[in-house]
């Protein structure tokens, strides 16, 4: 079955730094999608960057970069230049062609970004 | 501009009255589904639907109900609803298939919040 790990409940970071979020994953299909998503306290989903299995580069949207590495089944999540507004949950999700009709996510991680 | 919507976003409710969620797109998707959240527990997935008149349960999906009657709505429903499902709801909606896994195809509503008391 697919799992998601997030292992960090909680995150700080100070306004303007870099900051790594974990990620891990495990799902037998080589076929599969890995997704963040940032919920502010708001609630709403906003979908972030994606990564699929076959994708030879590590994805990257404006500051938000996703360090793939496939034979860890890692899928970590780098924001750079952190802002104030990142502070936010942020959750892992996963989507492979076995089960496609789903996401699974992962518990989430809480980042809180000081000035 | 290509949405999800979900009506109510907030509500507040007493154990044992039905009540809908309603979830609607206008982007023609095929598959809808509903997830719940929960502390400690990330978003699970309660019903889901791959066209008109296909729905089937996901991982979580006692003490809920869905119709899928036309291709845009997907609501939810809870015939008596208890404590237990209190929660914030999503319904997400996509373009069905292997294929097109591109992450930005997966679109979320902006979530309702339910407390049953």
């Amino acid at each position: 079955a697919q799992k998601i790990t997030q292992t960090q409940p909680g995150m700080f970071v100070q306004e303007k730094e870099a900051v790594t979020l974990d990620c891990t994953y495990d799902t037998s299909d080589p076929s599969y999608g890995l997704f963040w998503y940032k919920q502010p306290s708001s609630g709403e989903m906003i979908f972030l960057i994606y990564q699929g299995s076959y994708d030879q580069q590590n994805a990257t949207e404006g500051r938000y970069s996703l360090n793939f590495q496939k034979a860890r089944k890692s899928a970590n999540l780098v924001i750079s230049a952190s802002q104030l507004g990142d502070s936010a949950m942020y959750f892992c999700a996963m989507r492979d062609s076995g089960s496609f009709q789903k996401l699974v996510f992962g518990t989430g991680t809480r980042l809180l970004v000081s000035p | 501009e290509a949405q999800v919507t979900q009506n109510p976003r907030y509500l507040i409710t007493v154990t044992g009255k039905k009540l809908t969620v309603t979830c609607s797109q206008n982007m023609n998707h095929e598959y809808m589904s509903w997830y719940r959240q929960d502390p400690g527990l990330g978003l699970r997935q309660i019903y889901y639907s791959m066209n008109v008149e296909v729905t089937d349960k996901g991982d979580v999906p006692e003490g809920y109900k869905v119709s899928r009657k036309e291709k845009r709505n997907f609501p939810l429903i809870l015939e008596s609803p208890s404590p237990n499902q209190t929660s914030l709801y999503f319904c997400a909606s996509s373009v069905t298939g292997l294929g097109g896994f591109s992450g930005n195809t997966i679109y979320f509503g902006e979530g309702s919040w339910l407390t049953v008391v």
